[in-house]
């Protein structure tokens, strides 16, 4: 069965530091992988597509199919990184086209 | 297009009674979704539509729950005979047919059983 783990609900990292959110899946098949952010009283949003390989707003992730890992990383955290961040799994042709969400990490920088 | 619409954005019922709610995604998207989310959890797949065909249920979709699309459109999600349990915020998404896009998100219909 698929699964997406997020092993952290909550990391308050201080403005500046690197931070790093940690994400683990399991599928059999070839995932697509995904990461979702959430500010407060917004609506859930792309934030970027291992398939792209992109960096957005600082924040890159590699997908590790040797680990089966998918983490989310930047180098110098901002305030306005303060966030719920969910990891999602999405099979891909052969299996259907629904995602699957991590339970999520709630992201705090300290000022 | 402003994105992906929901209504209501708020709904109190009480328990027993039947609700309804709406989801106008972004037009040139085949794809619709329904999640379900509640307090502490990531969103929850419920269902999915390819255009106007509904290709995939949850078991999380008991009988009490269904969800159409007809002409591939909008989209509704009615709950009948409502319990506390299905307190949780609705969410709808669209994506395109092809390509590895993500999902765009409408805001959410949160509904309170009481």
């Amino acid at each position: 069965a698929q699964r997406v783990t997020q092993p952290e609900k909550l990391l308050s990292v201080f403005k500046g530091a690197p931070v790093e959110l940690k994400c683990n899946y399991s599928y059999s098949g070839s995932p697509e992988l995904f990461w979702y952010v959430q500010y407060s009283r917004q609506r859930l949003q792309l934030l970027l597509r291992h398939i792209s390989r992109e960096s957005i707003k600082g924040f890159t992730a590699d997908l590790n199919k040797g680990e089966t890992s998918f983490h989310l990383k930047k180098p110098f955290a901002q305030e306005e990184d303060s966030a719920m961040y969910y990891c999602a799994l999405r099979r891909g042709n052969t299996g259907g086209f629904k995602t699957i969400f991590g339970a999520g990490t709630r992201l705090f920088v300290k000022a | 297009d402003t994105g992906v619409s929901q209504n209501p954005r708020h709904k109190i019922t009480k328990r027993g009674q039947n609700v309804t709610f709406r989801c106008d995604p972004i037009s040139e998207h085949n794809r619709l979704y329904w999640y379900r989310q509640t307090l502490g959890q990531g969103p929850e797949f419920l269902t999915y539509f390819q255009n106007e065909a509904q290709l995939e249920k949850s078991r999380l979709l008991s009988d009490r729950f269904s969800a159409e699309r007809p002409k591939g459109s909008f989209s509704t999600l009615e709950i009948q005979r409502t319990e506390q349990g299905d307190s949780a915020m609705y969410l709808c998404a669209s994506s395109p047919e092809t390509g590895s896009y993500g999902y765009t998100f409408g805001s959410g219909t949160r509904l309170t059983v009481v």
